[in-house]
């Protein structure tokens, strides 16, 4: 069992749809990252978390940090938001290095 | 703003070849990371080094060796390569901070190599 998984692995949407990306840990954590990559492969962070609550443009992301459980959320989604989404942990406390999900592919379709 | 930069972008290789990835930051980051990225699988780090001069093995550093050779570069080598070594890899750098996770990771574009 991985530490980080997320759900769904694969999801197709219409533009404009709500879309919600899970992702559940297994241990404390001190940070959360969530990462984009898309097609052409480059990884981008979008987001880190503590605690709370983040939104960026139509992206939100928010943690849960008693039920070990992060949510991504893209408002109005639009074809250029297809690309795989990599939620990221740094697992215990203290560890700088990052425990990774198999990531998440998003497509959406115009 | 380059960022992280890795090279080269694609390699193939046969068994038993070497090579080196290279890695290189201007963020004036401590932190320098090398990811393996394989299909169904999350990244997984081979290494990292937390400063100039210090590095460490991660997850799967069987078949790797690195070198922080200052603080803007960071090297990946395999020795003796192997079909099971074929992979995406990333370089990504960070400055921590005092709590050693308040900053995110800058990734490189990836280094996609095929080894026959």
């Amino acid at each position: 069992k991985n530490e980080v998984e997320q759900s769904p692995q694969n999801l197709t949407a219409q533009e404009g749809e709500f879309i919600t990306i899970n992702c559940s840990y297994s241990v404390g954590i001190s940070a959360l990252h969530w990462l984009q990559q898309h097609p052409g492969g480059g990884i981008v962070s979008l987001f880190m978390l503590s605690s709370g609550k983040k939104k960026h443009g139509r992206l939100i992301a928010t943690i849960n940090i008693q039920e070990k459980h992060s949510s991504l959320h893209i408002t109005a989604s639009h074809p250029r938001d297809s690309a795989v989404y990599i939620c990221a942990a740094h697992l215990n406390f203290g560890n700088e290095k990052l425990t990774f999900g198999t990531g998440t592919r998003l497509t959406i379709i115009p | 703003n380059a960022g992280v930069t890795q090279t080269p972008k694609f390699q193939v290789l046969k068994t038993g070849q070497s090579m080196t990835l290279q890695c290189a930051q201007d963020m004036n980051h401590n932190s320098m990371y090398w990811y393996r990225q394989d299909p169904g699988m999350g990244l997984r780090l081979i290494y990292y080094s937390a400063s100039e001069g210090t590095t460490d093995k991660g997850e799967v550093p069987n078949g790797y060796n690195v070198s922080r050779l200052n603080k803007r570069e960071f090297s990946l080598r395999l020795e003796s390569a192997a079909p099971s070594q074929t992979s995406v890899y990333f370089c990504a750098s960070s400055d921590p901070g005092a709590r050693r996770v308040d900053q995110p990771q800058h990734f490189g574009d990836g280094t996609r190599l095929s080894i026959l």
